[in-house]
């Protein structure tokens, strides 16, 4: 199975300043099809998870442009560029590349 | 536009069992994998189960294997999760949500809660 780990667990972030989570895999999320299938959600307090970025670096729908996503292979990083009060929340990434699905841990965002 | 409404949670005894279900509109539910995913009170999310968009391949995590049973109905439009022999350690929100490579919507959620 491939292991999910993020880091920081949490982070404290003044609005307007920005922030960037790590994410790394157990083994590469490349598939043979060419795509790296690492996804990104936030799940807000109280909701269900919505989801960010996909396949490394595609914001989904509706996403700001302050979220992007980079990596390759194993390593991969969410940036925030400019953090706002309503990007409090907890952050996972999560690899569909084999089944099982796995997540990370959660990232908890909060703002100073 | 997509909905996906969860229903079934509720409280049980350990060894007991439940069934939930995820009503889903707004997409051609046939064409989609649909997974369950849940996570306990406070704590992070974890995959529980996928099933092919056909119901001809299905997939479970270890700590479910055995006990918990995925199936879908296309002619309902509907996800189901058949749940026997509950532990304590089951207690949690469950979400259903669409897709194989990305789970790009879920549901709100069903409360299971497993005690004496």
């Amino acid at each position: 199975d491939i292991v999910m780990t993020q880091t920081p667990l949490s982070l404290s972030v003044t609005p307007g300043q920005p922030a960037s989570i790590s994410c790394k895999s157990s083994q590469s999320l490349l598939h043979t099809d060419g795509k790296t299938y690492l996804s990104w959600y936030l799940q807000k307090p109280g909701q269900s998870p919505q989801v960010l970025i996909y396949e490394v670096s595609n914001r989904f729908s509706g996403v700001p442009d302050r979220f992007s996503g980079s990596g390759s292979g194993t390593d991969f990083t969410l940036k925030i560029s400019r953090v706002e009060a309503e990007d409090v929340g907890v952050y996972y990434c999560m690899q569909t590349l084999q089944l099982p699905d796995s997540f990370g841990q959660g990232t908890k965002l909060e703002i100073k | 536009q997509v909905q996906l409404v969860e229903s079934g949670g509720g409280v049980v005894q350990p060894g007991g069992s439940l069934r939930l279900s995820c009503a889903a509109s707004g997409f051609t539910f046939s064409s989609y994998g649909m997974l369950w995913v849940r996570q306990a009170s406070g704590k992070g999310l974890e995959w529980v189960a996928h099933v092919r968009s056909d119901g001809s391949s299905k997939y479970y995590a270890d700590s479910v294997k055995g006990r918990f049973t995925i199936s879908r109905d296309n002619s309902k439009n509907t996800l189901y999760l058949q749940m026997d022999s509950l532990r304590p350690e089951d207690t949690a929100v469950y979400y259903c949500a669409k897709g194989r490579w990305l789970a790009d919507y879920w549901g709100q959620g069903t409360l299971v809660t497993v005690s004496s």
